[in-house]
């Protein structure tokens, strides 16, 4: 099982500010990186997914990947409490995925 | 509006019986995934299926979990005996192209 590693958090922003999560991950050789968000008490929903280097913005969500560092970022600007939510960073390994242990997200009013 | 869908949703249960859940993954998907979530462990991956074949079942306690997929349209999860500690929530997950898609869960409890 390959290794990804999420800032554990949890993580605390008020409403409007930009919200940072940061992942990195073990195999160099991993290509395909997913952000899931999961309320509490639901499944995790597919928001996000990145292949190549640089930034993918979806609304107010931006990924940005980093290969040479190992790295994947979600942003999240505007943060709003409909935001706060377990947020788990996953790669791809074979036809299976590497989940991380997910950095919880409180926006404060 | 295509989703994973999995029965029952809550189940109750006490130890030692046996505890089927069924997962209807999206048409079209060729790969479906069967996960365990709890406060401690987080996600783990029990079991999962690439074009019906199973690829890999090492995430599970072999002794009481078996998992099949009988059709392209369902996959089912076994334990028997259940046991306390098997309290849980379950996710079926399907796939296309290394993405995956969740169904809402079971949650399980075994008294």
């Amino acid at each position: 099982q390959k290794e990804v590693e999420q800032n554990s958090g949890p993580l605390s922003v008020p409403e409007g500010a930009i919200a940072s999560l940061n992942c990195t991950y073990s195999d160099r050789g991993s290509q395909s990186f997913f952000w899931y968000r999961q309320y509490s008490g639901k499944s995790p929903e597919l928001i996000m997914s990145i292949y190549s280097n640089g930034d993918k913005e979806d609304g107010r969500f931006t990924a940005q990947l980093n290969k040479a560092s190992q790295y994947v970022s979600l942003l999240i600007r505007d943060s709003q409490p409909s935001d706060s939510a377990t947020y788990l960073c996953a790669v791809n390994d074979d036809y299976k995925l590497s989940f991380g242990a997910g950095t919880t997200v409180t926006v404060r009013a | 509006d295509a989703r994973v869908t999995q029965t029952p949703r809550h189940k109750v249960t006490e130890m030692g019986q046996e505890v089927t859940m069924r997962c209807q993954p999206i048409l079209g998907h060729n790969t479906v995934f069967w996960y365990r979530q709890t406060m401690m462990q987080g996600l783990e991956l029990l079991a999962y299926f690439r074009n019906r074949a199973p690829l890999d079942d090492s995430g599970m306690p072999k002794d009481r979990f078996s998992a099949e997929m009988p059709d392209a349209t369902l996959a089912t999860l076994k334990i028997q005996p259940s046991e306390p500690r098997d309290s849980a929530v379950y996710f079926c997950a399907s796939g296309f192209e290394g993405s995956q898609y969740f169904g809402p869960g079971t949650r399980l409890t075994v008294l």
